[in-house]
């Protein structure tokens, strides 16, 4: 079993509708959470941070942490069709030192 | 910042030779990160340095593979002798521990085929 694991989709919408991709890990070292965008040849960038349970908003970006269920999820609101990629999930152990473990990603494709 | 400087970008080389990829972190990053992607297994982190020493090297697939870190910034990955099933994008990602935001950027990629 991979210590973080993603729906690889790909996962279509609507533009203008809500997207909601969801995340579990295995490891309950892992305290820090963070989803990355990654479009296409070019490498991952930071989209939001989590870090405690409950929700965290980023402009159309809405994070969630549940700790107890071991899951991690991204709303997009309003879905763009620039907001097509992949979105990877990842998780930061602590154990001693630091250590970044990344899903496999979900593939978003939101259609004008 | 420049970022998260890799090079070459893109590599084609014939089996069995060696391929070496070079990272330079983000200035006052003290922690240093090679992964490698591919469709099938996604990003997969090979090794890590934490200033300058390897951490955890668990990732990397087999002794054809080595990684150093001689100083704070540069780093290498190096394989040899190189197959076709080692073509995959490698990407090295630096982080400051202590920053902010907390979390690790990644270089553009060296694109790798190995024919």
């Amino acid at each position: 079993q991979k210590e973080v694991e993603q729906n690889s989709g790909p996962l279509s919408v609507p533009e203008g509708a809500i997207a909601s991709l969801n995340c579990t890990y295995s490891d309950r070292g892992s305290q820090s959470f963070f989803w990355y965008r990654q479009y296409s040849g070019k490498s991952p960038e930071l989209i939001m941070s989590i870090y405690s349970n409950g929700d965290k908003e980023d402009g159309r970006f809405t994070a969630q942490l549940n700790k107890a269920s071991q899951y991690v999820s991204l709303l997009i609101r309003d879905s763009q069709p620039s907001d097509s990629a992949t979105y990877l999930c990842a998780g930061r152990t602590t154990s001693g030192t630091y250590k970044y473990i990344f899903g496999t990603g979900t593939r978003l494709k939101v259609l004008a | 910042d420049a970022g998260v400087i890799q090079s070459p970008r893109h590599e084609v080389t014939e089996m069995g030779q060696e391929v070496t990829l070079r990272c330079k972190p983000i200035s006052g990053h003290d922690y240093l990160f090679w992964y490698r992607q591919t469709m099938m297994r996604g990003l997969e982190l090979l090794i890590y340095f934490n200033n300058n020493v390897p951490i955890d090297d668990s990732g990397m697939p087999e002794d054809r593979f080595s990684a150093k870190m001689p100083n704070a910034s540069f780093s290498t990955l190096k394989i040899q002798p190189s197959e076709p099933r080692d073509s995959a994008v490698y990407f090295c990602a630096s982080s400051f521990i202590g920053g902010v935001r907390n979390t690790i950027y990644f270089g553009e990629g060296s694109w790798l085929t190995v024919v």
